[in-house]
């Protein structure tokens, strides 16, 4: 299996414009992540899902912040309008289960700066 | 609400010198486990070691270790035999072992230097 896959792995764009984050996770995982790693706040949960639902959303900052899942094998973060505070990299990581000591397999991260 | 505290920023160690990072955690479960990832400068995040709370045995991975005191909530992890390659970020995690929320909860990592 080729592991989580992101795209893209860096993105730069202006304040005010749309930004799609692309997450493709490891085939048979029920479970997907997105965290927002940031020098201030560290790694921190954004929204996560089970079988393509959404479970936890209580991490995203605002509505600027929007997430999907339509399918088993892909998730869509976007973020509309962006600022530069949004600048972080994002990291899309999958399990096999939520619980327990199951691994959460991460991705490269796609690194985003807003200017 | 649980908190993970990683109170070392950065480390640096020798290489093949032996090197500990701590973690602290403050939670009111019982029943948990608990994470230590490695972020290299490729950004990649890798699982270095797990333990399992309700197992007072430490958890070993070749060269790395733990040394996991429940009581003091306490968790700490052992490099031995350092290696340049073992230069990175780490970060200590925390999950709930039951319930629907099933995310990590990481501290703010510790960057270690490998100096040869």
């Amino acid at each position: 299996d080729a592991g989580v896959i992101q795209s893209p792995r860096h993105e730069v764009t202006e304040m005010g414009q749309e930004v799609t984050l692309r997450c493709k996770p490891i085939s048979g995982h029920d479970y997907l992540f997105w965290y927002r790693q940031t020098m201030m706040r560290g790694l921190e949960l954004l929204i996560y899902f089970n079988n393509n639902v959404p479970i936890d959303d209580s991490g995203m900052p605002e509505d600027r912040f929007s997430a999907k899942m339509p399918n088993a094998s892909f998730s869509t973060l976007k973020i509309q309008p962006s600022e530069p505070r949004d600048s972080a990299v994002y990291f899309c990581a999958s399990s096999l289960t939520a619980r327990g000591g199951n691994e959460q397999f991460f991705g490269p991260g796609t690194r985003l700066t807003v200017l | 609400a649980q908190t993970v505290t990683q109170s070392q920023p950065e480390m640096s160690v020798q290489e093949a010198e032996t090197v500990t990072l701590s973690c602290t955690y403050d939670t009111s479960e019982s029943d948990y486990y608990l994470f230590w990832y490695k972020q290299p400068p490729s950004r990649q995040m890798i699982l270095v070691i797990r333990q399992e709370a309700y197992k007072q045995q430490n958890a070993t991975e070749n060269r790395f270790s733990v040394n996991f005191q429940k009581a003091a909530k306490s968790f700490s992890l052992k490099i031995s035999d350092s290696q340049l390659g073992d230069a990175a970020m780490y970060f200590c995690a925390y999950r709930r072992s039951r319930g629907s929320q099933g995310n990590l909860i990481f501290g703010k990592g510790t960057k270690l230097s490998v100096k040869p």
